[in-house]
């Protein structure tokens, strides 16, 4: 049973460019959970998502940020006309149920880097 | 607003030294604790977590860590380390909501 995985691992966009991370869950899982950490700051929580529903999106940004889980597919979080302080690792986290205590798996992230 | 402070940013010990990680939090209601560690290149794994019952609660690799509720704290321990324990460390808690609040973290620093 594969882990949760993100992808690109690195990825790297001019200031104004739009950046795309997925996330693929893990087998069974349907709740995912998208973190933030930027440089020397612990991880920050974004958003919450379920399939094709948003569950609680109070910690992502009100502009340009995004974020959609399909029914089919991989979460995607999507930064717009990202600027350098959008630097940082964006991680995913997924669960089967509804309380991200219990069993949540991480990925291994993916770093972001505008320049 | 919650919070969650890990006052050790980088540790440095020799193999066999004891460790002991800060956590505290500032909520004062129910709440669950975790300890994840993020080794180099990896994704975070659960090291531990405490939801009620006895307070001190082992974990894999040898860990182990306390809930002290007078002082909301929940410090890491170890009694000796490996190299193989040079990592990250993260504590983090949740009020009983749906979202993880996590604190800066600790990279620890194993010298053989």
């Amino acid at each position: 049973n594969a882990g949760v995985m993100q992808n690109p691992r690195h990825l790297v966009r001019r200031r104004g460019q739009e950046a795309r991370l997925r996330c693929s869950p893990m087998k069974g899982h349907s709740h995912v959970y998208w973190y933030r950490q930027l440089p020397e700051e612990g991880l920050k929580f974004m958003v919450y998502l379920q399939k094709e529903n948003i569950i609680d999106e109070s910690g992502m940004p009100k502009e340009r940020f995004s974020a959609e889980f399909p029914k089919e597919g991989p979460s995607i979080l999507r930064i717009q006309q990202v600027v350098r302080g959008d630097s940082a690792a964006y991680f995913c986290a997924s669960s089967p149920g509804d309380r991200i205590n219990t069993e949540a798996f991480f990925g291994q992230g993916t770093r972001l880097t505008v320049v | 607003a919650q919070s969650v402070s890990q006052h050790n940013h980088h540790v440095i010990l020799s193999e066999a030294a004891s460790l002991e990680l800060g956590c505290n939090y500032s909520y004062g209601g129910t709440v669950n604790l975790f300890w994840y560690v993020q080794y180099p290149g990896q994704h975070l794994q659960l090291l531990l977590k405490y939801f009620s019952g006895d307070p001190l609660v082992k974990g894999i690799k040898g860990f182990e860590a306390e809930f002290i509720k007078s002082k909301f704290s929940f410090n890491l321990r170890k009694p000796s380390v490996q190299w193989s324990d040079t990592a990250e460390y993260f504590c983090a808690v949740d009020h009983l909501t749906d979202k993880l609040i996590f604190g800066t973290g600790t990279r620890l620093q194993v010298f053989p």
